[in-house]
């Protein structure tokens, strides 16, 4: 399938590094989101971008931040993480921002 | 109250079974829902919407109470497949997005 992409699939990164999420979706959708979710956890909302402006940012700390450069593109710029954010980081995107959304398979993320 | 309260289980039924789960939402201006499913390390993926009083889809059935603000998911003939965790999500109003319950996990045994 793929609606929705993620690269890369996996990541280990040092708490001094900085690296980069890239989401692509090919639905032609207007909306895209970052999640969260830790072991065990619920889903977490991060960021929703609509017709590239952020609507939502749920006070996330800055050492994530969105770039959303068109409709189909949305990065999450990772640097000077903790342990504590190591979790599956899923985009999804829809047709509208309360439309149903399509996620892709997450990126993997590690912390050490 | 939360905005999406699930219970959790897990939901221990046998292959063949048929299984009901209900979610309350409290925010009575939720005009549509879906019902997705999650398998462990994976990706939510779409199961149902619901845009009216309820939907069906072969085995599953989702049914809305605007009145009671709850919406339930029935799985008939349970498969070992459906073992996953069913996550109920309301929309949200003005420029809200989504609002994705804890899941209630479904473990089907042969």
């Amino acid at each position: 399938e793929t609606g929705v992409t993620q690269t890369p699939r996996h990541l280990v990164m040092g708490m001094t590094n900085k690296k980069s999420l890239k989401c692509e979706q090919h639905l032609g959708h207007n909306a895209m989101y970052w999640y969260k979710q830790s072991a065990k956890k619920p889903l977490e909302l991060m960021f929703v971008y609509s017709l590239e402006e952020r609507v939502e940012n749920n006070s996330v700390p800055s050492r994530f931040s969105p770039e959303c450069p068109n409709s189909s593109h949305l990065f999450l710029h990772l640097h000077t993480l903790q342990p504590e954010d190591s979790a599956l980081y899923l985009c999804a995107s829809s047709q509208d921002n309360r439309g149903e959304q399509y996620f892709g398979p997450g990126t993997r993320l590690t912390v050490t | 109250r939360k905005e999406v309260e699930q219970d959790p289980g897990p939901f221990n039924v046998p292959e063949g079974a048929t299984v009901a789960f209900n979610c309350t939402y409290s925010n009575s201006a939720s005009q549509s829902f879906f019902w997705y499913r999650q398998d462990c390390r994976k990706e939510p993926k779409l199961l149902m919407s619901v845009y009216s009083s309820g939907n069906e889809d072969g085995r599953f059935t989702a049914q809305l109470n605007r009145a009671s603000q709850y919406i339930s998911l029935l799985i008939r003939d349970s498969k070992l497949s459906d073992s996953a965790t069913y996550l109920c999500v309301p929309t949200g109003t003005g420029r809200r997005a989504l609002t994705f319950g804890s899941g209630t996990r479904l473990q089907v045994q042969p």
